[in-house]
């Protein structure tokens, strides 16, 4: 079975502070992704990744940005944390981009 | 604009009964459509996937039948149990996967 892993299941942050989320995958998969997912909004993407050292803009990429230096590895960087990236974040894998992703199990991020 | 429409309010059944999703969508074109549930405090886990020209998927008590028609996909868990309760997610692949809010299921004994 594929195995996704998140650093951290919960994370207290401040205002400002530079904030990052881990992933990592064990099969061997081309693609990742990183979502938030929100009350009443539903899981929005963030950024994907289809290659080591390459990444895509998704709907929501203001404030983030990403880094897969290594193919089972691709993180999440707040650059400066702000009240309204308070969320749960979920990280994914997929062999192909047309193909079922597998999820981790989250990160609930809480800014104060 | 683009919608993707899973009933927000929650479904309450009784056990052995067939529960049925739905999810519809506009403004969409589809190539896939995905199912995945979510438990609480837990990242999605995928279910089901079927594509543009089938009409219909099962796995074990699972179905999903999908209509580019009426460009709508329902979701059946025949013989429902308690451990079927959770949020059933609807996702569309147009280029990239689109996530419907989800419907939370509730099955009762």
């Amino acid at each position: 079975d594929v195995k996704v892993t998140q650093s951290s299941r919960y994370l207290v942050k401040r205002t400002g502070e530079k904030v990052f989320l881990e992933c990592v995958q064990d099969m061997d998969h081309e693609n990742m992704f990183w979502y938030r997912q929100d009350p009443g909004l539903g899981l929005r993407l963030i950024y994907f990744s289809y290659d080591v050292k390459m990444k895509e803009k998704g709907d929501i990429p203001e404030g983030y940005s990403v880094s897969r230096e290594k193919k089972e590895r691709f993180s999440l960087i707040l650059e400066s944390a702000s009240t309204n990236q308070t969320s749960m974040y979920l990280c994914a894998s997929s062999i192909e981009g047309n193909q079922p992703q597998h999820f981790g199990d989250g990160t609930r991020l809480s800014i104060l | 604009s683009q919608k993707i429409e899973q009933n927000s309010e929650a479904l309450n059944i009784q056990e052995g009964k067939t529960a049925t999703l739905t999810c519809n969508y506009t403004n969409y074109s589809p190539a896939y459509l995905q199912w995945y549930r979510q438990d609480p405090g837990r990242g999605p886990v995928f279910l089901l996937l079927i594509r543009e020209n089938e009409k219909e998927k099962r796995k074990e008590r699972l179905k999903v039948t999908f209509d580019t028609t009426l460009k709508q996909s329902l979701f059946h868990i025949t013989a429902s149990q308690p451990a079927d309760s959770a949020t059933y997610l609807c996702a569309l692949l147009t280029g990239k996967l689109i996530f419907g809010q989800g419907t939370t299921l509730q099955v009762k004994p």
